[in-house]
């Protein structure tokens, strides 16, 4: 029972370079969520998707892109990386189109831009 | 104004004590409420749930929702060092499709 899964946990980028965040969950849950946490700032929403086929913004998707491949896999695009965009990333995914009974997150991933 | 405000510490107390953690919302419609503990290099990882007003106890955790000051706690008893970690609380209102967190109080318990 891996639940969801983040691929890579540690990541370091130099300014302008892409790369992409993996997230894959086995629970056959709906809804698929893309969070960044930053000290002091608490958990901050990028992009989610509440079903399959569909994706929205969330509070700050500015330079980042998502997609969702399918029900299990929720992925994270960094076209042209920023210092600003140092952070921890979190995946998470719940059963439904609404979130009653909470996330379940992943380990996160680590990414520093140099 | 954040629409949920928690907060930040650090809180440092010694293990045995009664540890209350809390937070304040502005938005009347939240419905559902939950505290989160994240430790260290990790994941959050869902601690309480409850729904509406009134307490809700597991073990030695209580979470108790005071909707009418909009306010939420969450109290650790007779707290060990195994409960240092980062606590954050998350609320929505019904039929939402994301939660609210708080930025989340870091407790560290003292042997």
């Amino acid at each position: 029972n891996a639940g969801v899964t983040q691929t890579p946990k540690f990541q370091v980028l130099k300014t302008g370079q892409s790369m992409t965040l993996q997230c894959a969950q086995d629970m056959n849950h709906n809804s698929m969520y893309w969070y960044r946490q930053d000290p002091g700032m608490g958990l901050r929403l990028i992009y989610y998707s509440a079903s399959e086929g569909t994706t929205d913004k969330g509070e700050v998707p500015n330079g980042y892109n998502v997609s969702r491949l399918n029900k299990r896999e929720f992925s994270l695009r960094l076209e042209s990386a920023a210092p600003s965009q140092t952070s921890v990333y979190f995946c998470a995914s719940t059963v439904g189109g609404v979130v009653d009974y909470g996330y379940t997150f992943g380990s996160g991933t680590r990414l520093t831009v140099v | 104004q954040k629409e949920v405000e928690q907060d930040p510490g650090p809180l440092s107390v010694p293990e045995g004590a009664i540890v209350s953690l809390n937070c304040t919302y502005s938005n009347s419609a939240f419905q559902y409420f939950m505290w989160y503990r994240q430790y260290s290099r990790k994941g959050p990882e869902l601690l309480m749930y409850t729904y509406s007003s009134g307490n809700k106890e597991d073990g030695r955790f209580t979470a108790q929702v005071d909707k009418s000051s909009k306010y939420i706690s969450l109290f650790i008893r007779d707290s060990q060092p195994s409960d240092s970690a980062t606590y954050l609380c998350a609320m929505s209102p019904w039929g939402a499709q994301k939660l609210v967190f708080g930025q989340g109080t870091r407790l560290t318990i003292n042997p």
